[in-house]
């Protein structure tokens, strides 16, 4: 069955460093990979969105990186700030399909 | 546009009550789902409508969940007999309707319907 596997600990890290996410899959081949911010009791933000065809997307301080034959995909958050804490979450979907499917999250912390 | 609203915010009940949460999506967005997440688990898939119709719904789901989209705009998503594993974060997002190579995959999440089953 599909699955998507991220960082299952917390990862610390301290203000002004690069922090970087892995999401890894199997059993799937997506058309583009997602990736949402969550903070405690909200719904998922939209962050950035990859297509297969690209290897990498870059906004504002935030870097993704797709290898479909890897399969996975780094997420960067450059001069990393502790309003970036919050947990991460990397989804995958198909164009024109219904379901995205997502990873149970990276939980960020960003020490002043 | 004020985005994707949930009523209520927080539900408490005791096991055995129904319960029915409303999502209201983006007025121009004619899809619609619903999921549930749970702690330290990412959305997990409930449903999704295109329009008013039901077009997929998860084999997890128990047949005590129903959900309905008669519009095509607002969706309620009923859980009878609640149970304790019911308990969890309900979410609704919305997208635009798909158009190749445009941004129809993003979604947009409202900030959920924390149920708790006592």
């Amino acid at each position: 069955s599909q699955k998507i596997e991220q960082n299952s600990e917390a990862l610390n890290i301290q203000e002004g460093k690069t922090a970087t996410l892995t999401c890894n899959y199997t059993n799937y081949s997506p058309a583009y990979l997602q990736w949402y911010r969550q903070d405690p009791g909200r719904g998922p933000v939209f962050l950035l969105l990859i297509r297969e065809n690209e290897k990498e997307k870059r906004k504002e301080r935030l870097k993704v990186t797709f290898d479909t034959t890897l399969k996975q995909s780094l997420f960067h958050i450059t001069a990393s700030q502790p309003a970036d804490s919050a947990t991460y979450l990397c989804a995958l979907g198909k164009t024109g399909g219904f379901k995205t499917i997502f990873g149970a999250g990276t939980r960020l912390f960003v020490k002043a | 546009d004020t985005g994707v609203s949930q009523n209520p915010r927080h539900k408490i009940t005791k096991r055995g009550q129904n319960v029915t949460f409303r999502c209201d999506p983006i007025s121009e967005h004619n899809r619609l789902y619903w999921y549930r997440q749970t702690l330290g688990q990412g959305p997990e898939f409930l449903t999704y409508f295109q329009n008013e119709a039901q077009l997929e719904k998860s084999r997890l789901l128990s047949d005590r969940f129903s959900a309905e989209r008669p519009k095509g705009s607002f969706s309620t998503l009923e859980i009878q007999r609640t149970e304790q594993g019911d308990s969890a974060m309900y979410l609704c997002a919305s997208r635009p309707p798909f158009r190749l190579g445009g941004r129809e995959e993003t979604q947009y999440f409202g900030p959920g319907t924390r149920l708790l089953v006592l």
